[in-house]
């Protein structure tokens, strides 16, 4: 059964600090892993995935994540938050027809 | 190409109200899902779709919740009698059957207010 876990619901970070975010996951196949970005009161955007290839995937506004499988992990970073980024961050990975979503890490950037 | 569209955007209702919320999916995209939205529970699956036939709606709460899709530009989620408790943020979603590896499109949201 696929799975992610996300840890830490909240985490903070000061404006030009690196952003870490985790993801673990569980797949009994080779996944695709996705991380989604909910910012107030909109839905979820699409922020980067991987499929297959190279495991360091770019997303927008500079974030990227890297797919490590001996670790089962897809974290997304960012070398300098900006206020901009404080959102809530979703990591999901696929089932067979829909994806399995984590329980989200809300971001807050203090100036 | 326009997103999918839900309305309405902001919707409050008192206790024991039939509420509809409805959704349109991109066009060309033969997957729909319904997601809910709570502080408390996190983002829920609720329904899917697939060329308009529910595929799976073990996530549904109970039976005041329905939801319908009678063509593919349509869905609708509906609560019959709805509750306090049901307030929440309301999701569609969809995505085509062929790549994009499963990658879903969501719209902006209902936000469900039950007095």
């Amino acid at each position: 059964a696929q799975s992610v876990t996300q840890l830490g619901s909240h985490v903070s970070v000061s404006e030009g600090a690196l952003v870490l975010l985790r993801c673990n996951y569980s797949s009994s196949v080779p996944p695709y892993l996705f991380w989604y970005v909910q910012y107030p009161n909109q839905g979820l955007q699409l922020l980067l995935k991987y499929t297959t290839g190279a495991t360091l995937v770019k997303g927008i506004n500079g974030f990227e994540a890297e797919f490590k499988k001996s670790e089962t992990s897809f974290h997304l970073t960012k070398p300098s938050a900006h206020m901009s980024d404080a959102a809530e961050y979703f990591c999901a990975v696929t089932g067979a027809n829909n994806l399995f979503f984590g329980t989200g890490t809300r971001l807050t950037v203090i100036p | 190409d326009a997103g999918v569209i839900q309305s309405p955007r902001h919707e409050v209702t008192e206790m024991g109200q039939e509420v509809t919320l409805r959704c349109k999916p991109i066009s060309g995209h033969d997957y729909l899902f319904w997601y809910r939205q709570t502080m408390m529970r996190g983002l829920e699956l609720l329904i899917y779709f697939n060329n308009n036939v529910p595929i799976d709606d073990s996530g549904m709460p109970e039976d005041r919740f329905s939801a319908k899709m009678p063509n593919a530009s349509f869905s609708t989620l509906k609560i019959q009698p709805s509750e306090p408790r049901d307030s929440a943020v309301y999701f569609c979603a969809s995505r085509p059957t062929s790549g994009g590896y499963n990658e879903q499109f969501f719209g902006p949201g209902t936000r469900l207010t039950v007095l």
